[in-house]
């Protein structure tokens, strides 16, 4: 059973604007959260975390929002930039050793 | 260079010969990790390792076997593949769990296997 879920496959978003990229989990017990970037042919790239104390952490233009009662986390990304097209995963973990991955959502920005 | 080496980067097999993917970090890792991507699945953890001699099942560990004897070296050996064990393959390391969980792992570039 999925305990990460990114219910969005694909995105399209226009060059220059937000780029919104959705996660939720089913699992109370998570308390560190991540969120990766994928290009083709290469391994994923960490790209920023969050921890259940907090609910907002940011890197230059990507910022990750942690819903902690809804069980949701997004990724914004502003401005995109077509550099960003790439697959992005969110992932989980709680008090095991485990990390758990969504099925990834594909971004596309245009030029 | 920093860096998680997987070889091979590509390989087709037979079902039922025995097969070795290696995986290697020059970063003096103690948590490693090896996951695979199938499409509608996002990446599964196969087993982990938190340091040398001491590793885990992950999500989905059946068909697959693991060793730490070292802590740069952590292979992913297929006793007797069959074709459900064809995917996108993973290895990963972090300087400690804490670290993956702060800074996220370091990925190599992946193995893709296929299993006729």
């Amino acid at each position: 059973d999925q305990q990460v879920k990114q219910n969005s496959p694909s995105l399209s978003v226009q060059e220059g604007r937000i780029s919104i990229l959705n996660c939720d989990y089913t699992n109370s017990m998570f308390d560190y959260f991540l969120w990766y970037k994928k290009y083709p042919a290469e391994g994923p790239t960490f790209l920023i975390s969050i921890s259940s104390i907090k609910d907002k952490n940011e890197d230059g233009r990507f910022t990750v929002f942690l819903n902690k009662s809804a069980k949701h986390l997004s990724l914004h990304i502003v401005p995109s930039q077509p550099g960003d097209s790439a697959v992005y995963f969110c992932a989980a973990s709680g008090t095991g050793n485990q990390f758990y991955f969504g099925t990834g959502t594909s971004l596309t920005v245009i030029p | 260079e920093a860096q998680v080496t997987q070889n091979p980067r590509y390989l087709i097999t037979v079902t039922g010969k025995k097969l070795t993917v290696t995986c290697s970090q020059n970063m003096n890792h103690e948590y490693m990790s090896w996951y695979r991507q199938d499409p509608g699945l996002g990446l599964r953890q196969i087993y982990y390792s938190m340091n040398v001699e001491v590793t885990d099942k992950g999500d989905v560990p059946e068909g697959y076997k693991v060793s730490r004897k070292e802590k740069r070296n952590f292979p992913l050996i297929l006793e007797s593949p069959s074709p459900n064990q064809t995917s996108l393959y993973f290895c990963a390391s972090s300087l400690s769990l804490w670290g993956a969980l702060g800074y996220g792992y370091t990925f190599g570039s992946g193995t893709r296997l296929t299993v006729v």
